[in-house]
């Protein structure tokens, strides 16, 4: 089983929809769990990050965390054009090497 | 503001040749890190320099080579070029020394090498 386990997608919506992102994950030892979003061609930026269970919003994004499940999501309200892009799920725990662990990316197309 | 520059962003290269891609950050920060991205495997660390002067492997560190030239500067060199090395690389850096919540890593915008 690997450590991150993100549907690549795509995933195609049409503008104004709710986008509904997820991954999986293994270790139970990450505590800080992070969105990132890559348009083509580019590198990722840093979306969003949680620390530990619990929700956030920044928005029209909102990103979730159930520990209990091993389960991490991310939504985006009233989805525009300009969101379409790859979104990368990241996790590190609290100790260890300098390593994140990202899920394969999930492209989503929002359809004007 | 530059952030994370890369340099070249693409190049083609024959099984065997050697070459260097370079990264520089203005932005002060102390970590920085070498990236590979391939389709369905995601990201994965080549290698990470946690401050100037020191250099660790990452999960992927076989055929790569790296030098954290000063503060600024980190580069990434292949000596002996294999078909298996042809991927998107992506140079980042973070303040800190752990890239995680707060301590963001920042992306270059890659270099594109393929290897025939």
């Amino acid at each position: 089983q690997k450590e991150v386990e993100q549907d690549p997608g795509p995933l195609s919506v049409p503008e104004g929809a709710i986008v509904s992102l997820n991954c999986t994950y293994s270790n139970s030892a990450f505590q800080y769990f992070m969105w990132y979003r890559q348009y083509s061609r580019k590198g990722p930026e840093l979306l969003m990050y949680t620390y530990s269970s619990g929700n956030k919003e920044d928005g029209r994004f909102t990103a979730q965390v159930d520990k209990s499940s091993k389960y991490i999501s991310l939504f985006i309200r009233d989805s525009q054009p300009s969101d379409s892009a790859t979104y990368l799920c990241a996790m590190s725990g609290l100790y260890g090497n300098n390593r994140l662990a990202f899920g394969k990316g999930n492209q989503v197309v929002v359809i004007p | 503001n530059a952030g994370v520059t890369q340099t070249p962003k693409f190049q083609v290269l024959k099984t065997g040749q050697s070459m260097t891609l370079q990264c520089a950050q203005d932005m002060n920060h102390n970590s920085m890190y070498w990236y590979r991205q391939d389709p369905g495997m995601g990201l994965r660390l080549i290698y990470y320099s946690a401050s100037e002067g020191t250099t660790d492997k990452g999960e992927v560190p076989n055929g790569y080579n790296v030098s954290r030239l000063n503060k600024r500067e980190f580069s990434l060199r292949l000596e002996s070029a294999a078909p298996s090395q042809t991927s998107v690389y992506f140079c980042a850096s973070t303040p800190g020394a752990r890239p995680a919540g707060a301590n963001v890593l920042t992306f270059g915008a890659g270099s594109r090498l393929t290897v025939l």
